[in-house]
C-alpha cells in the first residue's frame, strides 16, 4: 500500500512566522500534490510537482511555496503565516501525470496560526 | 471556470436507506469522474470512477450515474451503513490534465 506521511498532525504558529509543512512517500511517485481543506470549500489545490525540482501553481498559490529536492519528499512553506492560512492542509502523491491515476493522501496536519 | 458543484452540503440517512449525492459540471473537456471518500481523521480515499463511455458504474452498494448530456453526476450508496458515515468529494478532470478539480464535498451520516 502507498504511504504518504505528514509530518505534524496538528501544528500552532504565531502570525509572521516561517511554517514548513513535510510530506513523505514511499512509493517512488512522480507526482506530488498540496491541497487546503475548508468547510464548504472542499480540496483547493495549491501546489503541484511533477518531478523533482518541477512545480506548478494551483489555484491558490498566494501566500505558499513549495520545494520539492528529492523524490520522497514535498515540502509547503508559508513565507509568513497570517491567520487566514488556519486550515487543515492534505499532501497527495500519485504514480504519474494521468489525471485518471488514483491521488493517495497523507492524514493531514491541522495548522492553526495565533 | 473549470468549477464542480456539489449537493448536497451534508445528508442524514437512516441504516439500509439509500445515499444520493449529486454533482454538475461546466467544463465539457471533462471526462474522467472519480469519487473520494474522506473518514474523520483521515485522508481522502478513492471510492469509485467513471468515464463518460458508459451512464453508469456499480461496486457493490455503490453506484455512479451519470448524465452526459446533463453534465452531471452523481453517487448512489445502496443499503446505507454506519461505517459508511463520512465526507464524500466528488472530483473531475480532462484525461489530459494533471489535475483534479473537486467539489465541496458532502458529509454523509448514517443513523443505526
Amino acid at each position: 500500500d502507498v504511504k504518504v506521511t505528514q509530518s505534524s498532525r496538528y501544528l500552532v504558529k504565531r502570525t509572521g512566522e516561517k511554517v514548513f509543512l513535510e510530506c513523505v512517500q514511499d512509493m517512488d511517485h512522480e507526482n506530488m500534490f498540496w491541497y487546503r481543506q475548508d468547510p464548504g470549500l472542499g480540496l483547493r489545490l495549491i501546489y503541484f510537482s511533477y518531478d523533482v525540482k518541477m512545480k506548478e501553481k494551483g489555484d491558490i498559490p498566494e501566500g505558499y511555496s513549495v520545494s520539492r529536492e528529492k523524490k520522497e519528499r514535498f515540502s509547503l512553506i508559508l513565507e509568513s503565516a497570517s491567520t487566514n492560512q488556519t486550515s487543515m492542509y492534505l499532501c497527495a502523491s500519485r504514480a504519474w501525470a494521468a489525471s485518471n491515476q488514483p491521488q493517495h493522501f497523507g492524514d493531514g496536519t491541522r495548522l492553526s496560526i495565533l | 471556470q473549470q468549477q464542480v458543484k456539489q449537493s448536497p452540503q451534508s445528508l442524514i440517512v437512516q441504516k439500509g436507506g439509500i445515499s444520493i449525492i449529486n454533482c454538475a459540471y461546466e467544463n465539457t473537456a471533462f471526462d474522467y469522474f472519480p469519487w473520494y471518500q474522506q473518514f474523520p481523521g483521515k485522508g481522502p480515499a478513492l471510492l469509485i470512477a467513471i468515464r463518460p463511455d458508459v451512464s453508469e458504474k456499480k461496486e457493490g452498494r455503490f453506484t455512479i450515474s451519470f448524465n452526459k448530456s446533463a453534465k452531471q453526476f452523481s453517487l448512489h450508496i445502496m443499503d446505507s451503513q454506519p461505517g459508511d458515515s463520512a465526507t464524500y468529494f466528488c472530483a473531475a478532470s480532462p484525461q489530459s490534465a494533471r489535475q483534479l478539480t473537486f467539489g465541496s464535498g458532502t458529509q454523509l451520516t448514517v443513523l443505526p
